[in-house]
């Protein structure tokens, strides 16, 4: 059990065009998702939390305009990636929170914006 | 906010040694402390976690050990085998409030040498 996907594993954009990233929890229900963000070699980081039926809480430092967050179900929340640019190219990877505190972290998604 | 200082960056060890990777955390306040296994390329992986209330948890060949006073705690592998190595992170989860996602140390690439 504990099961998270996430799609697309992988998307190539041009600059200025919007990206949506689906993460799901497939065997469980959670009302929390995170989303976190990995350069290479490097952390994650992470951007917002997400709690279903509710507006996300970003990170210092993370525009909410610009990294849309909604989480509409207790399985399925996604990240919108707004006129992405080159320097959006990333590692975004989510994680869906079951019980009080373990994360199951999803596969990821490699974006890059040309 | 909570900020995770991990050492060291990179560790080699012969297979069939004990690696120990050290963590300290800056926020009296958490309370959750997870170990994540990432392999090149694929999802991070919980392998152990521990709460604030244990001093010690074990399984198998991982260990964790936790010191609230000196706001530090360590992974312990014994008899390292070569799938054993990989890249770990170490993280505290923030206390409270809507965001309580998980603040990672910067990893250790563990190196294990045939």
């Amino acid at each position: 059990g504990a099961v998270v996907s996430q799609h697309p594993s992988w998307v190539i954009c041009k600059s200025g065009t919007s990206v949506k990233i689906e993460c799901r929890s497939l065997d469980f229900q959670a009302t929390t998702m995170f989303w976190y963000r990995q350069f290479p070699k490097q952390s994650l980081m992470l951007m917002a939390t997400s709690n279903e039926g509710s507006k996300a809480t970003y990170e210092q430092g993370v525009e909410k305009d610009k990294f849309l967050i909604n989480h509409a179900s207790l399985t399925l929340s996604t990240l919108t990636v707004t006129s992405a640019h080159p320097e959006d190219s990333s590692f975004y990877i989510c994680s869906a929170r079951r019980g009080l505190e373990t994360q199951y972290f999803g596969p990821g998604t490699r974006l890059l914006v040309l | 906010g909570e900020n995770v200082e991990q050492h060291p960056s990179t560790l080699s060890v012969q297979e069939g040694d004990s690696a120990v990777i050290k963590c300290t955390y800056s926020d009296s306040a958490s309370n959750y402390f997870p170990w994540y296994k990432q392999e090149l390329g694929k999802r991070p992986q919980l392998i152990i976690d521990i709460r604030s209330n244990v001093g010690e948890k074990k399984d198998q060949r991982i260990a964790v050990t936790l010191n609230k006073t000196a706001k530090h705690f360590s992974l312990h592998i014994t008899e390292t085998q070569p799938e054993d190595s990989a890249v770990y992170f170490c993280a505290a989860r923030k206390a409270g409030g809507g965001a309580d996602g998980l603040t990672f140390g910067k990893g250790t690439h563990l190196i294990i040498q045939p």
